[in-house]
């Protein structure tokens, strides 16, 4: 089955810092990927979808300047966090349709991110 | 606005149970449903897909269930193991690729 990795797969920062996480398509090629968040014993929410080659689509609610998402690539999709604050810790989970596959979703390992 | 919500939230369950988890979603317009499997801090694992036309799909011990038009699906576990322990989420899927996903059921099978 297609895979789709992250990383880093957790990462600990200073508040008002901003990190980067990558979402790879490691044998497909994937004009769309979706990031999402998880907080704990919670399900999923869809924070925005990631189109290659143009603007991500943000969700209600969902700070497009805190969160910048670039889909540089048709593997590659990296969301960045910035000014991160210890609310902002999270799972945060990519997935992505493979071109011509839109059916089922591949998701990543996830990265835990943590405030402090 | 689609809502999907997952009964029960928790259920600790004695290996060798058969059970069944709930997932229901208020709009029936939906293309998909979707069950996963996740363990705890790793991402999604798939198990099952049916497609709207669908009213049932089967893989080893598990059976996933759809009435589209009640609004419900059921995922059967079948001789539950301990290593069935995990949080199962079903998700529907709206549009071209946009899933929503249920709140999860929290899954212990005790040895």
């Amino acid at each position: 089955g297609a895979v789709v990795s992250q990383h880093p797969s957790w990462v600990i920062c200073k508040s008002g810092t901003s990190v980067k996480i990558e979402c790879r398509s490691l044998d497909f090629q994937a004009t769309t990927m979706f990031w999402y968040r998880q907080f704990p014993k919670q399900s999923l929410m869809l924070m925005a979808t990631s189109n290659e080659g143009s603007k991500a689509t943000y969700e209600q609610g969902v700070e497009k300047d805190k969160f910048l998402i670039n889909h540089a690539s048709l593997t590659l999709s990296t969301l960045t966090v910035t000014s991160a604050h210890p609310e902002d810790s999270s799972f945060y989970i990519c997935s992505a349709f493979g071109t011509g596959a839109t059916d089922t979703q591949y998701f990543g390992p996830g990265t835990r991110l943590t405030v402090l | 606005k689609q809502e999907v919500t997952q009964i029960p939230a928790a259920l600790s369950v004695p290996e060798g149970e058969n059970l069944v988890l709930n997932c229901s979603f208020t709009d029936s317009a939906i293309y998909n449903l979707q069950w996963f499997r996740q363990d705890p801090g790793k991402g999604l694992t798939s198990l099952l897909l049916i497609q709207s036309s669908q009213r049932e799909q089967t893989s080893g011990r598990l059976n996933a269930s759809l009435d589209k038009s009640s609004g419900r699906s059921t995922l059967y576990i079948a001789a539950s193991q301990p290593g069935d322990s995990a949080t199962y989420l079903c998700a529907v899927k709206e549009g071209t690729y946009k899933y929503i996903f249920g709140t999860g059921t929290r899954l212990k099978v005790l040895a």
